[in-house]
């Protein structure tokens, strides 16, 4: 079960990007790496998934470097709404391993 | 399309009772994951379902067990309540072909 490593809390203010990093050192080979998003007091929500290099969607990007050993979530231009608590996991769809959220990281962003 | 649902929304018990959630999950959907999220902290892990067996189980004790049925609807039954398991219990379900977890808005219980 690959475990993961994030920072427990992180400030931006408004309109600037934010990386959060994931440490991911034991990754096996079928796993993927996935971000989720969780407001107080609601379920995580789905942001982004990758496997290897980059992707990008309409809310963030995702930079797994060629290794996998970490990865990095961006968010480009937050806003106050993007305060929340932010998970990375890692797991094989094949074997439904994705199970450990950890505790995630705290971003608050700053008028 | 209608998400994944858990009942009741809140739920208050005394200690040394027994507690049981349900949770509903997205049409089609076969798996279905537990978790327990205490005030402040991450989630953890508690049962994962599939196709109607347990497949996996995080580090709970036996009091908390579970089941899910033939339509894929599940139950988390929570026995001997002590006043630590107050917290947000949140039921994901999953697509066999797809990594995505999908979240209900969770059932808050209350031990007092």
């Amino acid at each position: 079960l690959a475990k993961t490593t994030q920072p427990i809390s992180m400030d931006s203010y408004e309109g600037q990007e934010v990386n959060i990093t994931c440490s991911h050192n034991n990754i096996a080979t079928n796993d993927y790496i996935t971000w989720y998003q969780q407001f107080p007091s609601q379920g995580p929500r789905f942001i982004i998934q990758g496997y290897k290099t980059k992707v990008t969607n309409e809310v963030a990007s995702l930079f797994i470097p060629a290794d996998r050993k970490s990865s990095t979530l961006s968010l480009p231009r937050v806003s106050l709404s993007d305060t929340a608590v932010y998970y990375c996991l890692v797991g094989d769809s094949n074997t439904g391993n994705q199970f450990y959220f950890g505790t995630g990281t705290s971003l608050t962003v700053i008028p | 399309e209608a998400g994944v649902t858990q009942s009741p929304t809140h739920l208050i018990k005394t200690r040394g009772q027994q507690a049981t959630l349900r949770c509903s999950p997205i049409s089609g959907h076969t798996s279905v994951y537990w978790y327990q999220q205490a005030l402040g902290l991450g989630l953890q892990f508690l049962l994962w379902y599939d196709e109607g067996e347990e497949r996996n189980r995080g580090n709970f004790p036996p009091r908390f067990s579970g089941r899910q049925f033939p339509n894929y609807s599940s139950e988390l039954n929570v026995n001997a309540l002590e006043l630590e398991d107050s917290a947000l219990y949140l039921c994901a379900s999953r697509l066999r072909t797809d990594y995505e977890q999908y979240f209900g808005p969770g059932t808050r219980l209350t031990v007092t």
